[in-house]
């Protein structure tokens, strides 16, 4: 079973319009954490964020923030005002800790932002 | 300098032929990481290492095998190379496992 899902493969959006990326995970570890990645046409991977399990609170960087919800196992993230700079792949990833802190990866929302 | 690199960036290659990735990382880090990313399926682990003496195989370590010369090198073989290893294959370092991964620019490997 995927331990990760992102459920769109691909969005595309105007330019200055808000998005939100979704990610579901499945874990039976209570201490696990979840990350999110960039990856712009140019191909490499880019850290945006990382939370752990026992940190629900919400975080805004800029334009970007998480909404983290252990009820719904969901660590979804939001562009506000999206610009055409935002276009790439975004890939959500857990490390449990029962597993070694193995990355398991979504297989990665691919956004368009149409200026 | 790029803290993580791996050579070569572009490798075109024929089905059979032994083919090495390399990467090294400045980072000072004990934990490093293989993984192939194909169209779809996103980033799949294929070994990982937490240390010089310690060797992990991960999700779709299968027709893979690597080697861990020192601290900052990692190297990935492909012993016969296949038509289906065709991918993007990155390298990544953790100074912890639970932190974030630092990837390479990626290698990315044609198998004709």
């Amino acid at each position: 079973a995927q331990k990760v899902t992102q459920a769109q493969t691909e969005i595309s959006v105007v330019e200055k319009e808000d998005v939100t990326l979704d990610c579901v995970y499945e874990t039976r570890d209570t201490t696990y954490y979840l990350f999110w990645y960039k990856q712009p046409p140019s191909g490499e991977l880019v850290f945006l964020i990382r939370r752990n399990s026992f940190d629900e609170q919400n975080e805004i960087s800029g334009r970007y923030s998480w909404n983290f919800q252990k009820s719904t196992s969901s660590f979804n993230f939001t562009i506000t005002a999206s610009q055409v700079v935002d276009s790439a792949v975004y890939f959500c990833a857990l490390s449990e800790a029962f597993t070694g802190n193995q990355f398991y990866f979504g297989t990665g929302t691919s956004l368009t932002v149409i200026p | 300098d790029a803290d993580v690199t791996q050579t070569p960036r572009n490798r075109i290659t024929k089905t059979g032929k032994r083919i090495m990735l390399e990467c090294s990382q400045t980072k000072g880090h004990d934990r490093m990481y293989w993984y192939r990313q194909d169209p779809g399926l996103g980033l799949r682990l294929i070994y990982y290492s937490f240390d010089v003496k310690d060797i992990n195989k991960g999700e779709i370590s299968d027709g893979y095998s690597v080697s861990r010369q020192a601290q900052a090198k990692f190297s990935l073989s492909l012993e016969s190379a296949i038509p289906n290893q065709t991918a993007l294959y990155f390298c990544a370092t953790s100074d912890v496992s639970y932190n974030e991964q630092f990837f390479g620019p990626g290698t990315r490997l044609t198998v004709l």
